[in-house]
């Protein structure tokens, strides 16, 4: 079955610092995406990356970055010289079909971030 | 540009009262999914839909809630008559909009129901 754990509840940083957040994920698919979402207080669930399982490679937008590691079934996001505004919720989403199932979304329970001044 | 609108952005309703949240997509999608997120939980599926039909569901999509889209555009999620327990932020997202499926899943604003 799928899960995806995320096994930092919270984080607190101090602005400026970098910051990785965790996800690990299991399943028995062997085409599958993973997903990252940040949720500010607002509520909303912004989309930041999908990853398929067939592209290993490293990816950096800006001051964020993901490390996808099949090896370990990671897909790890760090956030580099952190600002306030990056305060939130950050999900890490798994998406796999298997079965004829519909490819929906399992998510992790999430990790709260907290950057401050 | 949001991908999906969704209304209302909140609703209050009284126990045993019958909601029908709405998920305005704006491009052809082809799968629509439900999620639910109680508050200070994860996000968890509720239910996929697609050609007309549900392809799947959860356990929480129990009898008292169904899915529809009446007029080809509009995708609806009715509770029949809502419990305290149904309080949560309910997002909206379709997907793929041609046969290539898992395509980036943006979310709609949710839509926070509040079971009084």
């Amino acid at each position: 079955a799928q899960k995806v754990t995320q096994a930092q509840t919270e984080i607190s940083v101090v602005e400026k610092e970098d910051v990785t957040l965790d996800c690990v994920y299991e399943t028995r698919d062997t085409t599958y995406y993973l997903f990252w979402y940040k949720q500010p207080p607002s509520g909303e669930l912004v989309f930041l990356i999908r990853r398929n399982s067939f592209d290993e490679q490293n990816e950096i937008s800006g001051r964020y970055s993901w490390n996808f590691q099949k090896s370990t079934s990671s897909f790890n996001f760090t956030i580099t010289a952190s600002q306030v505004v990056d305060s939130a919720v950050y999900f890490c989403a798994l998406s796999e079909k298997w079965q004829g199932g519909s490819e929906k979304l399992v998510f992790g329970k999430g990790t709260k971030l907290t950057v401050n001044p | 540009e949001p991908e999906v609108t969704q209304t209302p952005s909140h609703q209050v309703t009284q126990m045993g009262q019958e909601v029908i949240l709405r998920c305005v997509p704006i491009s052809n999608h082809l799968y629509f999914y439900w999620y639910r997120q109680i508050l200070g939980q994860k996000v968890e599926f509720l239910v996929s839909f697609y050609n007309n039909e549900i392809s799947e569901k959860s356990e929480i999509f129990d009898d008292q809630f169904s899915v529809e889209r009446p007029d080809g555009s509009n995708f609806t999620l009715k509770i029949r008559s809502t419990k305290l327990e149904d309080s949560a932020m309910y997002f909206c997202a379709p997907r793929g909009r041609r046969q290539i499926l898992n395509t980036e899943a943006f979310f709609g604003q949710g839509t926070r129901l509040t079971v009084v």
